[in-house]
């Protein structure tokens, strides 16, 4: 099947450690986006990607980094640097900037 | 910088009725998204309205954009029990490239039998 796979499922992490989301996607597409979600909050983009060895920051990228080597690739780290970092990830891809976004199932980020 | 609200936060409605979720940005938006979050799951893509007062129907959901493009509705009619979920708004910025979406905090729909 197409789609996007985030891992892990779950993560804990403890206080001045990085820690890195994985999210492939088979679909082909071009961009791909990383976002943060609170309880109760919409969407918060983090970093986007609209094409390989290339990306820009969103509204929120203080204490995150990522990379785009590959096409189907866009791991996201979150850094010691990021003081809340307790929250539901999601990464998103779509064919071209102008398309709809397709989401994978998400990562759940909790400090130990 | 941008801001879009959805009104209201939350909304219960009793299966059958009708209902309808607003969104309103502060800037003028290229387009405006919708999507769809079940509880526990992630965001599925709806709906896209590009064209001022564009309407757009999906069943018993009817989509409408703006004249001004800065605000949106969602109207459900006759709601199910599988419309549970939180509804989300999204839309990139005429200056920001539109892949750069800025999402409502969303309306969250609870469905009583």
């Amino acid at each position: 099947d197409g789609g996007i796979t985030q891992s892990p499922k779950y993560l804990f992490r403890k206080e001045g450690q990085n820690v890195t989301l994985s999210c492939e996607q088979n679909l082909n597409h071009d961009a791909m986006y990383w976002y943060r979600q609170d309880p109760g909050q919409g969407l918060r983009l983090i970093y986007y990607s609209q094409i390989v060895n290339d990306f820009q920051k969103g509204d929120i990228a203080e204490g995150y980094s990522v990379s785009r080597e590959k096409k189907e690739s866009f791991p996201l780290t979150v850094t010691s640097a990021q003081k809340n970092p307790t929250a539901f990830y999601l990464c998103a891809s779509s064919g071209t900037e102008r398309q709809p976004q397709h989401f994978g199932d998400g990562t759940r980020l909790s400090i130990l | 910088g941008q801001q879009v609200m959805q009104i209201p936060q939350y909304q219960h409605v009793q299966e059958g009725e009708d209902f309808t979720t607003y969104c309103n940005s502060s800037t003028t938006l290229s387009n405006i998204q919708w999507y769809k979050q079940r509880p526990g799951g992630h965001p599925v893509f709806l709906i896209q309205l590009v064209k001022s007062g564009e309407v757009k129907k999906q069943k018993r959901l009817t989509f409408q954009f703006g004249e001004a493009k800065k605000n949106s509705s969602l109207h459900i009619t006759a709601t199910q029990t599988t419309d549970v979920g939180t509804y989300f708004c999204a839309g990139p910025a005429t200056t920001d490239s539109w892949g750069k979406l800025q999402f409502g905090a969303g309306t969250q729909v609870v469905v009583t039998p």
